[in-house]
Formats: C-alpha cells, sequence, structure tokens
C-alpha cells in the first residue's frame, strides 16, 4: 500500500530537549516536505526536499533542521524545541514530474512543555 | 509575497443544499492550485487539482472547482452536501517548488 508513514504520532516533551520525528515514504517520490498546522493559520511549510541531499527552507524554518539522506526519508530535527513549536505536523511526499500532488502522513502532534 | 485566501472561517449548510467555498490567490504566474479535505483527527486528501486546460475542474466526491483568473479565485463548489463532507477544507498554491496553504474553511452540515 503506499504510504506516507510518520512516527511518532504523539509527542510530549521538555523545552530544549532535541527531538526528530521521522517520516517515510514507499512511492519513491522525489519530492518532500513538512508542515506545521496551527488553528487558525492554516498549514505552513517548514522545509522541502527535490531529492536526495536537496532542501531548501519553506516559510517558517526557524528552529528546525532536515536532513534527506535516503530518497524514502526525510526526518525532521528540532535540536532546542520551545513551546511556541508546539503544533501538528505533517509529512507529504510526491513525484517531481508535473504538478506535485502531495500524499500526507497522518500527522504527529507535538506537546512542548 | 505568494499568498491564498480563504474568506470564510466556517460555514454551516442544510445536508442537500449546495456550496461553495471561496478561495482567493495573489497575482502570479499561472498558478498551480488545489483543494484539499481534512477530516477531523486526518491527514490531508487531495480532491481537486488545476494547472492549465479547462477552467472547471472535477474532483473526487463530487466537487468541483472553477478558476477565474480575472477574479484570481479558485472557489469549491459542491451540488449537494452530504453529513460526511463535513471537514475542514483548504485551498492551496504551489509556486515554483514551495507550497502556500490558506487558512481552511470548516464546513457543518446539519440534517
Amino acid at each position: 500500500e503506499a504510504q506516507v508513514t510518520q512516527n511518532p504520532r504523539y509527542l510530549i516533551t521538555v523545552t530544549g530537549k532535541k527531538l526528530t520525528v521521522t517520516c517515510s515514504q514507499n512511492m519513491n517520490h522525489e519530492y518532500m516536505s513538512w508542515y506545521r498546522q496551527d488553528p487558525g493559520l492554516g498549514l505552513r511549510q517548514i522545509y522541502y526536499s527535490m531529492n536526495v541531499e536537496v532542501t531548501d527552507k519553506g516559510d517558517v524554518p526557524e528552529g528546525y533542521k532536515v536532513s534527506r539522506k535516503e530518497k524514502r526519508n526525510f526526518p525532521l530535527i528540532l535540536e532546542s524545541p520551545s513551546p511556541n513549536q508546539t503544533s501538528l505536523y505533517f509529512c507529504a511526499s510526491s513525484s517531481a514530474e508535473g504538478v506535485k500532488t502531495q500524499y500526507f502522513g497522518p500527522g504527529t502532534r507535538l506537546l512542548v512543555l | 509575497a505568494q499568498s491564498v485566501t480563504q474568506p470564510d472561517i466556517h460555514i454551516t449548510v442544510s445536508e442537500g443544499a449546495s456550496l461553495e467555498l471561496r478561495c482567493n490567490y495573489s497575482y502570479g504566474a499561472t498558478p498551480y492550485l488545489f483543494w484539499y479535505v481534512q477530516s477531523p483527527g486526518q491527514g490531508l486528501q487531495l480532491l481537486l487539482k488545476y494547472f492549465s486546460g479547462d477552467t472547471l475542474v472535477q474532483g473526487i466526491k463530487g466537487f468541483e472547482a472553477e478558476f477565474k483568473r480575472s477574479q484570481s479565485s479558485f472557489n469549491l463548489r459542491k451540488p449537494s452536501v452530504h453529513w460526511s463532507d463535513a471537514a475542514e477544507y483548504f485551498c492551496a498554491r504551489l509556486a515554483g517548488n514551495q507550497f502556500y496553504f490558506g487558512t481552511g474553511t470548516s464546513l457543518t452540515v446539519i440534517p
């Protein structure tokens, strides 16, 4: 089954404790992306990647890092989480050809205390 | 700056009534436009997309959208709403390799 998986689905952490949210896709997609969703703000793109070793900042990259060492994986790293990073995070992937039809993961709900 | 505006935060319609959700985008070259639906506690599902050609686009679940360049709009429509359509709807635009989403419209369907 074609899918985008994220782990963990729920996470409670404390300020400053480094964490990683994993994202994996099994569709051989080149394009992968991370979003955060906040009430009243919709989805905002954090980072995206056009392919292995190619990443670019989205609208809200501050406080986040990403890496793309393998085509299927695109982890989101919070080196020093802060309460304003409490949010619902989505990973998405798509083929690079034509218009990008994104497939979204189920989301990761993060609470930073 | 690239932007997508959804003027209606929340809409309530009766089951069986018609629906139109509004979306406006900031001026630019031929836009790539999308509508997504998010059911409670779920991820986003693509309803339809527009990138060129016929300005009336058909999607899944009986939805359609019309691209109007003169109005910078890409409104989503459905002729008869079902209770299962209750969800959050997002309009999005692809500019270059970056996506821009609207703030969403929450749809309530009353029996």
